[in-house]
């Protein structure tokens, strides 16, 4: 149980154009769902908190404007790079808590972004 | 601020040797800590993890003590197998209204050789 999926795994896309990852909680619901960027041999980086029905909570230094959250339904939060430039191209990796607290987040795979 | 180093890798053992991954952390108050693991192609798996000084949290042969006075949470296992080879990362959590935010640190990259 408690899987999440990413859609796509694997995206290319041309500098200036924007691109919509999606996140899914599939067989629970996730009222919080995290957004993060892991640069190759770096850390996560938290990115934003998405709650359910609400304005997605930016960590500073990460552009809203840029990073668009939308966690419309408590199994879907999708993130739009938008205007994507080079330095956008990274690992994103989306997590879902299902409201079990300490139990920890439950993981997407990843998607690898890589703007041309 | 709140922060998590682990040792550097990648680490290299043979199988049924004896492994540790070090990690420290910089925290207010008491967080949480955490091992994850990322198997390749996969997302990350939560591994193990403490909610108080003196906790040891263990799974798969996997142990980790919270340790308050060295603020540290170190992984061991006393004998590896080849799949055990993933990407370790240790993790606090600090308290988010109704979740929980991690702080993760860079990663430890393991391979085990037959």
């Amino acid at each position: 149980g408690a899987v999440v999926s990413q859609h796509p795994s694997r995206v290319i896309c041309k500098s200036g154009t924007s691109v919509k990852i999606e996140c899914r909680s599939l067989d629970f619901q996730a009222t919080t769902m995290f957004w993060y960027r892991q640069f190759p041999k770096k850390s996560l980086m938290l990115m934003a908190t998405s709650n359910e029905g609400s304005k997605a909570t930016y960590e500073q230094g990460v552009e809203k404007d840029k990073f668009l959250i939308n966690h419309a339904s408590l199994t879907l939060s999708t993130l739009t790079v938008t205007s994507a430039h080079p330095e956008d191209s990274s690992f994103y990796i989306c997590s879902a808590d299902g409201s079990l607290g300490l139990q920890g987040q439950y993981f997407g795979p990843g998607t690898r972004l890589t703007v041309l | 601020g709140n922060s998590v180093t682990q040792m550097e890798g990648p680490v290299t053992l043979s199988e049924e040797a004896f492994l540790t991954i070090n990690c420290t952390y910089t925290a207010t108050g008491y967080p949480s800590l955490f091992w994850y693991v990322q198997y390749p192609g996969e997302g990350l798996q939560l591994l193990l993890k403490a909610t108080k000084a003196d906790d040891k949290g263990s799974n798969k042969g996997f142990e980790a003590t919270y340790r308050k006075e060295t603020t540290s949470f170190h992984l061991e296992k006393g004998s590896v197998q080849v799949s055990d080879s993933a990407v370790y990362f240790c993790a606090l959590s600090r308290l988010l209204v109704g979740a929980q935010k991690l702080v993760f640190g860079q990663g430890t990259r393991l391979t085990i050789n037959p």
